[in-house]
């Protein structure tokens, strides 16, 4: 079975930076593009970020570029997510999120999700 | 970016009734290998999201059948038909075909 265990999250001043990690198990990991999806408290879904299975094309969402970096070591099975100057609206639960397949347009939506981990952004 | 618009925002439906879930894209998702790039998600409360249907009308394994998507040009539908109490939960529509990913803001279903 396809497993997700996402870490690191936790309370954090504004300005901050905390790293989030999503250990995959079950499949073979750089065969598969990987996302960070966000979900603010009693709010919907937004995603945030996508890597390629090769690594080879990411992307990401306005409100977090330039302060969030995706990446991924397949040697362990990894998907990080770097987040510097961390901003009272960053507070959400962080879902990490395995395509279908390795590619942006082959690999279709997340299908597999970790169970989140809570980042908060306060005082 | 696709603005992703779902209808409405919450439903109320008899135990055994259809539920019809509405989503409209600001814009084609249909790529040239002929497939829509739209999902639908189940999220319950206290869980991650659930992927039910895949390329606008592709039900993912395990999801019951009377779960079903269709797709008329920019127009998403997500059918439940006969709807069970474990139905209970928040729908989204994802639009994949373009950077960023986005979704609806979510329908809530609740029984009637």
């Amino acid at each position: 079975d396809v497993q997700l265990v996402e870490s690191g999250g936790g309370l954090v001043q504004p300005g901050g930076s905390l790293r989030l990690s999503c250990v995959g198990s079950g499949f073979i990991f750089n065969s598969f593009g990987m996302n960070w999806v966000r979900q603010a408290p009693g709010k919907g879904l937004e995603w945030i970020s996508y890597i390629s299975g090769s690594s080879d094309k990411i992307y990401y969402a306005d409100s977090v570029r330039g302060r969030f970096t995706i990446s991924r070591d397949d040697s362990e099975n990894s998907l990080y997510l770097q987040m510097n100057s961390l901003r009272v609206e960053d507070t959400a639960i962080y879902y990490c999120g395995k395509d279908g397949g390795s590619t942006w347009y082959q690999g279709g939506p997340q299908e597999d999700w970790g169970q989140g981990t809570l980042v908060t952004v306060s005082t | 970016d696709i603005v992703m618009t779902q209808s409405p925002d919450s439903l109320a439906v008899s135990l055994g009734e259809r539920a019809t879930i509405n989503c409209k894209s600001s814009q084609s998702l249909l790529y040239s290998n002929n497939k829509n790039y739209l999902a639908w998600y189940q999220q319950k409360p206290g869980q991650p999201p659930k992927l039910l249907i895949d390329w606008a009308s592709t039900r993912v394994f395990g999801v019951p059948d009377r779960f079903s998507g269709s797709v008329s040009g920019t127009d998403f539908t997500l059918t439940i038909t006969s709807l069970q109490a474990e139905d209970v939960a928040v729908y989204y529509c994802q639009q994949y075909y373009l950077t960023p990913r986005t979704f609806g803001q979510g329908t809530k279903l609740e029984i009637k």
